[in-house]
């Protein structure tokens, strides 16, 4: 069964950083892309990064470039968000996803989620 | 990266059928097949329902299908049923790594 655990979430005051993780298991971790997407209280889906299966595209989302860095670890099954001078927009529940494939077109399971409210 | 144009809300009655609409550019929907759409209950997470336009993944039912024309890519939900009411996304691959998602749609089963 494929599982995606998120961690790392909290509350955190506006310009400081915080690192999220993701441990995944139940699937061949290094066999596909992994995404973060992330969505504010009462507001819709937004893509923030992507990462294929050997690290070699990256690729984010304007609001997330230059302030957060996306990476994994294959030989520990893990996913990681680190965020940087955060700001209060980027509140919001983020979403570990596994892609359907190894090149990255899709997002075929999703984990629960974990919160991070930026206060100023 | 715009957002995709969908509908704010579309309705239907159970056993109609209702079709959401995704615009984008030919930077997005337009120039690649790489677009998916997304089933959300409240409080819960996304649940892929159409991948690569048109392709089901197994354990969805026939009654959704996609497709897509120029810009502009479709979700049709045939036969809607009271569990079909939820909030929809659609997501293009962009280019250079990049996704874009949709506003969501929120389906109402009258």
């Amino acid at each position: 069964e494929v599982q995606l655990v998120e961690s790392g979430g909290g509350l955190v005051q506006a310009g400081r950083s915080l690192r999220l993780s993701c441990a995944a298991s139940g699937f061949t971790f290094d066999d596909y892309a992994m995404h973060w997407v992330r969505q504010a209280p009462g507001k819709g889906l937004e893509w923030v990064s992507s990462i294929n299966l050997n690290s070699g595209s990256i690729g984010y989302a304007d609001s997330a470039e230059g302030r957060f860095t996306i990476s994994r670890d294959n030989a520990k099954n893990s996913l990681h968000l680190e965020m940087n001078s955060l700001k209060r927009e980027d509140t919001a529940l983020y979403y570990c996803v596994k892609d359907g494939e190894a090149s990255g077109t899709y997002f075929d399971f999703w984990g629960q989620g974990t919160l991070v409210t930026v206060s100023s | 990266q715009s957002a995709l144009t969908q509908p704010r809300s579309v309705s239907g009655s159970p056993g109609q059928s209702v079709t959401i609409s995704c615009t984008g550019t030919s930077s997005d929907v337009g120039g690649y097949r790489y677009v998916s759409w997304y089933q959300q209950h409240a409080g819960k997470a996304p649940k892929l329902m159409i991948y690569d336009v048109t392709k089901r993944p197994s354990g969805v039912p026939d009654r959704f299908s996609g497709s897509k024309s120029g810009n502009t890519a479709s979700l049709t939900i045939s036969g809607l049923q009271t569990e079909d009411e939820a909030d929809y996304y659609c997501c293009s691959y962009a280019g250079s790594y990049t996704r874009v998602f949709g506003g969501g749609t929120t389906l109402t089963v009258l």
